[in-house]
């Protein structure tokens, strides 16, 4: 059984960085890309940045580039996100997603398990 | 203002049919293919739909998925209670080249 479980979440004043992480199991976790999906409160979802199988490519929503990094470690089965200079419009809910394909840019995968999510919220 | 643009409320009662829109443009949905996902209070997204109209498994029959040129639907047949929730259509923009949503409808069960 597919098992995604994100933590790290908290609150943030504007400005500063939180290390998200997700445990990953019941699948070869090198074998498929990963993502970061969010959802802010009263809104919809928001893509936010997705991860090659190997690890080695990625890709970021504009609104993300440059202050985020997304990361795997294959060895642990883990998919991390580094958020720097957040702002309050970070605040949202941040799920862990699986993509059905190991290529990133497969416009045509799609995302088939979900974290829980973990709120982040990022106020003084 | 998404990309995708969904009604951000259906309604109907239950054992009736229901249809969901999500209109895009060339970039998007014109040239790529539309996920659907539902989404229950309080809980994770969960894949409805996958390249226009394939149903994972697990997914009731009431649930299909349609594609004509930049519009894409979700019908959902015999209303239950249980299909109260939030439902968004997705896609790649290749203009944008990243993953677009719907704004994400609203369904309410009277």
């Amino acid at each position: 059984e597919v098992q995604l479980l994100e933590s790290g979440g908290g609150l943030v004043q504007p400005g500063g960085s939180l290390r998200l992480s997700c445990a990953a199991s019941g699948f070869t976790f090198s074998s498929y890309a990963m993502s970061w999906v969010r959802r802010a409160p009263g809104k919809g979802l928001e893509w936010v940045s997705v991860i090659s199988g190997s690890g080695g490519s990625t890709y970021y929503a504009d609104s993300v580039k440059g202050r985020f990094t997304i990361s795997k470690d294959n060895s642990k089965n883990t998919l991390y996100l580094q958020m720097n200079s957040l702002r309050a419009e970070d605040t949202a809910v941040y799920y862990c997603a699986k993509r059905s394909s190991k290529y990133y840019y497969d416009t045509s995968a799609y995302t088939d398990y979900w974290g829980q999510g973990t709120l982040v919220t990022v106020s003084s | 203002q998404s990309v995708l643009t969904q009604p951000p409320s259906a309604s109907g009662t239950p054992g009736q049919r229901v249809t969901i829109s999500c209109s895009g443009s060339r970039s998007n949905v014109g040239s790529n293919t539309v996920n659907w996902y539902q989404q229950l209070p309080g809980t994770a997204p969960k894949l409805l739909i996958y390249s226009n109209s394939q149903r994972p498994s697990g997914v009731p029959d009431r649930f299909s998925g349609s594609k004509s040129g930049t519009s894409a639907s979700l019908a959902i047949s015999g209303l239950q209670s249980e299909d109260e929730a939030d439902y968004y259509c997705v896609s790649w923009d290749d203009s944008l080249n990243g993953w677009v949503f719907g704004g994400g409808t609203k369904l309410t069960v009277l």
